[in-house]
């Protein structure tokens, strides 16, 4: 299958510490998007990529957030000192510019 | 700033009947494209169908059709002959045009049961 993939899919963590989420887009996808979806709640735009140009970053994402995509290729998600206010889904998309969506299985962040 | 509700927080629906799932937004962009996203329990958020705003004529997508109606910002999702299958949480989606395409802005969302 070679759908969107992320990595790790569950993520436990102290407050304080720092944590780095991957993911894999779909291989000839251009466009890279994140999200974060709250428990029944709909998913928030943090950020998005067109190939390695990081091209809006939403103001959810505060300093401690750092997203990057070198090479266009796979993007990382880094949230430097967490809070327990972090927890969340964080949701990975890519997209042929225009085209549909493909989302990952999303990483399961529990910040204790 | 786009908004989009979903005042419907559950809905249910016996197997092989029909329901509707609202949703309304509200935005200054002319140009502007509106999602259904279905969430299965546990699995990945997919597409289930697209309507373009510049397009009168509504989408459809096999049991899956919308309604939408411009001039009073509203979108929703008819799914004709449920199935178990359909099952979900279901998402309404924004996204203005042109360079911003693909920032997507959802609703809360609208758990749907399908019963037997």
């Amino acid at each position: 299958d070679t759908g969107v993939s992320q990595d790790p899919r569950h993520k436990i963590t102290k407050r304080g510490q720092n944590v780095t989420f991957r993911c894999d887009p779909i291989s000839e996808h251009n466009r890279l998007y994140w999200y974060r979806q709250t428990l029944g709640q709909g998913p928030e735009f943090l950020t998005y990529f067109q190939n390695e140009a990081q091209l809006e970053k939403s103001r959810l994402l505060s300093d401690r957030f750092s997203a990057e995509r070198p090479k266009g290729s796979f993007s990382t998600l880094e949230i430097q000192r967490t809070e327990q206010g972090d927890s969340a889904m964080y949701l990975c998309a890519s997209s042929l510019s225009s085209h549909e969506q493909f989302f990952g299985p999303g990483t399961r962040l529990t910040v204790l | 700033a786009q908004t989009v509700t979903q005042s419907q927080p559950e809905m249910s629906v016996q197997e092989a009947e029909t329901v509707t799932l609202s949703c309304t937004y509200d935005t200054s962009e002319s140009n502007y494209y509106l999602f259904w996203y279905k969430q299965p329990p546990s699995r990945q958020m997919i597409l289930v169908i697209r309507q373009e705003a510049y397009k009168q004529q509504n989408a459809t997508e096999n049991r899956f059709s919308v309604n939408f109606q411009k001039a009073a910002k509203s979108f929703s999702l008819k799914i004709s002959d449920s199935q178990l299958g359909d099952t979900a949480m279901y998402f309404c989606a924004f996204s203005a045009g042109g360079t911003s395409y693909g920032k997507l802005t959802f609703g809360q969302g609208t758990i749907l049961t399908v019963h037997p």
